[in-house]
């Protein structure tokens, strides 16, 4: 069974530009969660999807948002791209929506904002 | 608000002996509790959950850990660690189950051989 996929692995891009992370949940998972982590901040909720709906949001600018397809895939965008966006970004996707399962973790994302 | 801490941001230790990683979370009626192990450029994978019943949990590559209500903690035990559980462990709660994972910030732990 295929894990959890995040594409880019890593990117780099400028200040001010904007960038999409992409993630292909486990499959028969219709919900998927995304964090960012920092070595400051370490792991901070973003948003969760549940069969294509926004369920819960971090606290978080409005430039970070999110959607999610009917075959579960997840999507991440960042506009207005700033130097503290400097993070991996962590998928997640898990079979229910009630997190008393577990979550399965992709590898991440780790964008670098120059 | 939902908050976890852990108490050390790194513990070293040396190879098969025992080991203790401190977590405490703030209290609700109802909180559910996880701890997960993160390799070098890797993801997370959940070591155990607790959710209710027994207060000693049981999970993989022999760590374990205990529930304990009036200390509002959540510490993760190993009898002996080796080389290869180096790595950084999270804890994490949710309320209910119907609120997002709230991670602490993470131990670092270093096996020396």
């Amino acid at each position: 069974k295929a894990g959890v996929t995040q594409t880019p692995r890593y990117l780099i891009k400028t200040r001010g530009q904007q960038v999409t992370l992409s993630c292909s949940p486990i499959s028969g998972h219709r919900s998927v969660s995304w964090y960012q982590q920092t070595p400051g901040q370490g792991l901070q909720f973003l948003f969760e999807y549940f069969s294509e709906t926004q369920r819960n949001k971090g606290n978080f600018p409005g430039r970070f948002s999110g959607r999610q397809f009917s075959n579960s895939r997840s999507e991440m965008n960042v506009s207005t791209l700033e130097l503290g966006d400097s993070a991996l970004y962590l998928c997640a996707s898990s079979f229910s929506a009630r997190t008393t399962g577990e979550l399965f973790f992709g590898e991440g994302s780790r964008l670098t904002v120059l | 608000a939902q908050s976890v801490t852990q108490l050390d941001s790194q513990v070293p230790v040396f190879e098969e002996a025992p080991v203790e990683l401190r977590c405490n979370y703030s209290s609700s009626v109802s909180v559910y509790l996880f701890w997960y192990v993160q390799y070098p450029n890797q993801g997370l994978q959940l070591l155990l959950k607790y959710l209710s019943g027994s207060t000693l949990v049981k999970g993989i590559n022999g760590f374990e850990a205990e529930f304990n209500k009036s200390q509002t903690s959540f510490h993760l035990r190993k009898p002996s660690v080796h080389i290869s559980d180096t790595a950084e462990y999270f804890c994490a709660s949710s309320y209910s189950g119907n609120t997002p994972l709230v991670f602490g910030k993470g131990t670092r732990l270093s096996v020396i051989a």
